[in-house]
């Protein structure tokens, strides 16, 4: 089975500043889908960014940006210029063929102002 | 937008109850998930349904069963709640191979 490791449970940055979260999968398939998604206190699941396994080139939405090593199954997100709004639970999410996705425990990122 | 609307964004139950949680989306999709959520768990798929009338389990199927008579709602249904399914239940849709589209979540305790 499919396994989604976050290894910090939480992670604080100052605001402007540049925090990386960390995401590591186990997986025997050679194509396949990773996400990470945000949950701020309103609870609401957002979609942040999404990379395709055979895609080489690592996937960036605005301040959002990922670090994809497909041989070493790490898939790091990089948030640059932090906002408060972006003070949330971070998910890293694996789905393979089909549509199931397997999730990581979360880490929670907290902005200083 | 798609708009995934959970019934109650808060629920108290007692042990032993029947428990119903509610889903409906209203973008046509003919995918539908039931997660609970739990600290230092991340999420966890229960079941989920790529139609009307079926439905797969997930990785924690035990102690709920789900019911989709209609391409927009999705239930999850605890038989008899119990204490540890206290816990954040959050219902998802999606087109197929599609990102997924998340609910606001049900927070649900059981007394």
């Amino acid at each position: 089975a499919q396994t989604v490791t976050q290894s910090q449970p939480e992670m604080s940055v100052q605001e402007a500043e540049t925090v990386t979260l960390s995401c590591t999968y186990d997986t025997s398939e050679s194509d396949y889908y990773l996400f990470w998604y945000k949950q701020p206190p309103s609870r609401q699941m957002i979609l942040v960014i999404r990379q395709e396994a055979y895609k080489q080139q690592n996937a960036t939405e605005n301040r959002f940006s990922v670090n994809f090593q497909k041989a070493a199954k790490s898939f790091s997100l990089k948030i640059s210029d932090s906002q408060l709004g972006d003070a949330a639970m971070y998910f890293c999410a694996y789905r393979a063929a089909g549509n199931k996705l397997t999730f990581g425990g979360g880490t929670r990122v907290l902005v200083k102002p | 937008d798609v708009k995934v609307t959970q019934s109650s964004r808060y629920l108290v139950k007692r042990t032993g109850e029947k428990v119903f949680l509610e889903c409906v989306q209203d973008m046509d999709h003919e995918n539908m998930f039931w997660y609970r959520q739990d600290p230092g768990l991340g999420l966890r798929l229960i079941y989920f349904s790529y139609d009307v009338k079926m439905k797969e389990k997930g990785d924690i199927p035990e102690g709920y069963s789900v019911s989709r008579e209609k391409k927009e709602r999705f239930s999850l249904i605890l038989e008899s709640a119990s204490t540890n399914q206290t816990s954040m239940y959050l219902c998802a849709s999606s087109l197929w191979a599609q990102p997924q589209h998340f609910g606001d979540g049900t927070r649900l305790s059981i007394l």
